[in-house]
């Protein structure tokens, strides 16, 4: 079963505009990953935030954990037509033999118009 | 260093037919996973390895042969290829230890189709 539900599904933005994506999980997190993936690519980590932070900057992107509701929200700021692409948040479980395994939302597709 | 490295790109399989999909990489990393992904599913973890010798099921194993003997290669291996596998395939690898373990390197994919 997925670990992680992402909001909205889909997410079509004009270039400079902000895009904002949000991701809900069910289990304890040692720490949430965004990934990005373009068409036909692999995916490519953007930025992890551990289970004791709240915020995150990376460039142009902000992240936030709340851990409370068991959530987290991946904005980009001033988007452009390159940010376009599909992009996931993976929780890596707390405790046990986990190793760390991390599980993969469904996605969030954003199109970026220039 | 070339990362991730997978082979085939693309693959078409008869039913019933086997096949490996090789994986290898180069950044000496302890573990080393496979995910198939699936049109509204993300990705699911198939199986994984935390170093030669030691592998483990993820969350859709059946159907699916992992071996791990260097650190380098982990090949996933379809016994006997079912429609249900049409998918594509990512293979990742991070380290273990450190500040970045939890990073994941993924490769560029293979694409399966079985008939």
């Amino acid at each position: 079963s997925q670990q992680g539900e992402e909001d909205p599904q889909a997410l079509s933005i004009q270039e400079g505009e902000n895009a904002t994506m949000n991701c809900s999980y069910k289990t304890s997190i040692n720490n949430l990953q965004w990934y990005r993936q373009n068409s036909g690519r692999g995916l490519v980590h953007l930025i992890l935030i551990r289970s004791n932070e709240r915020e995150k900057h990376s460039g142009r992107l902000r992240v936030t954990l709340d851990t409370s509701k068991k959530s987290s929200s991946l904005l980009i700021t001033a988007s452009r037509a390159a940010d376009t692409a599909s992009y996931f948040c993976a929780t890596a479980n707390a405790g046990g033999t986990s190793y760390g395994k991390l599980t993969f939302g469904q996605g969030t597709i954003l199109t970026v118009h220039p | 260093n070339a990362g991730v490295t997978q082979t085939p790109k693309f693959q078409v399989l008869k039913t019933g037919q086997s096949m490996t999909l090789q994986c290898a990489q180069d950044m000496n990393h302890e573990y080393m996973s496979w995910y198939r992904q699936d049109p509204g599913m993300g990705l699911r973890l198939i199986h994984y390895s935390v170093g030669a010798g030691i592998t483990d099921q993820g969350e859709v194993p059946n159907g699916y042969n992992v071996s791990r003997s260097t650190t380098e290669d982990f090949p996933l291996r379809l016994l006997s290829a079912a429609p249900s596998q049409t998918s594509v395939y990512f293979c990742a690898s991070r380290r273990m230890f450190g500040s970045s373990y939890n990073e994941q390197f993924f490769g560029p994919g293979t694409r399966l189709t079985v008939l």
